[in-house]
């Protein structure tokens, strides 16, 4: 299947701070990739769609100004949590599509402190 | 996106076939059905996905009914390993769409 790299798989950050992840496509281009993100226990939550090219589609209830995202190539999604705080601790999953499939990075863990 | 329903729970011998069921009775014509994997602190993993005609592949077996209703993964000889929450998902396979998860079953391998 194809290969969805995930990065940072862990980091820790201080209230108030900011944090990029980012999500490449290695082998396959990626014209839109989905964030998602996970409580413990829970299920995969779809935060937003990014477009390659253009601006990310927010699913309801999520903030734009707080989770900015960046699709600035055929093979990179970023992801950045802008100011951070402990609610937004979680479990960060990005994917990309490759004709009918899904294929998922390995998840970022964020713990702000 | 149509829904799907599966049991939260369900335990297996190791070595033995694990079926795991889902319900998808309001899926529409274009929609598969998927079936993802999630070890714990891991990304999900594709196993299978099929529209009509049952399917199988080095890891599992999909059998869908006929009605497309409902479906049934099976992993013929579950190990330790297999230990993990398994999606059933039905969506559309065309254009940018996303992929809605449920709440899964555990399944839990039993040595």
């Amino acid at each position: 299947g194809a290969v969805v790299s995930q990065h940072p798989s862990r980091v820790i950050c201080k209230s108030g701070t900011s944090v990029k992840i980012e999500c490449r496509s290695l082998d396959f281009q990626a014209t839109t990739m989905f964030w998602y993100r996970q409580f413990p226990k829970q299920s995969l939550m779809l935060m937003a769609t990014s477009n390659e090219g253009s601006k990310a589609t927010y699913e309801q209830g999520v903030e734009k100004d707080k989770f900015l995202i960046n699709h600035a190539s055929l093979t990179l999604s970023t992801l950045t949590v802008t100011s951070a705080h402990p609610e937004d601790s979680s479990f960060y999953i990005c994917s990309g599509r490759v004709l009918e499939k899904l294929f998922f990075g390995s998840g970022t863990q964020l713990s702000v402190l | 996106d149509a829904k799907t329903t599966q049991p939260t729970s369900m335990d297996c011998a190791e070595g033995r076939a694990a079926n795991l069921p889902c319900n998808h009775s309001t899926i529409s014509g274009n929609e598969y059905v998927y079936w993802y994997r999630q070890i714990h602190s891991q990304g999900p993993q594709y196993i299978i996905h099929g529209l009509k005609n049952n399917e199988t592949n080095e890891m599992a077996s999909l059998i869908i009914t006929e009605d497309r209703k409902s479906s049934t993964l099976i992993l013929p000889h579950a190990t330790l390993r297999d230990t993990a929450v398994y999606y059933c998902i039905v969506g559309s396979s065309t254009g940018a769409n996303n992929l809605f998860f449920g709440t899964g079953t555990r399944l839990t391998v039993i040595p």
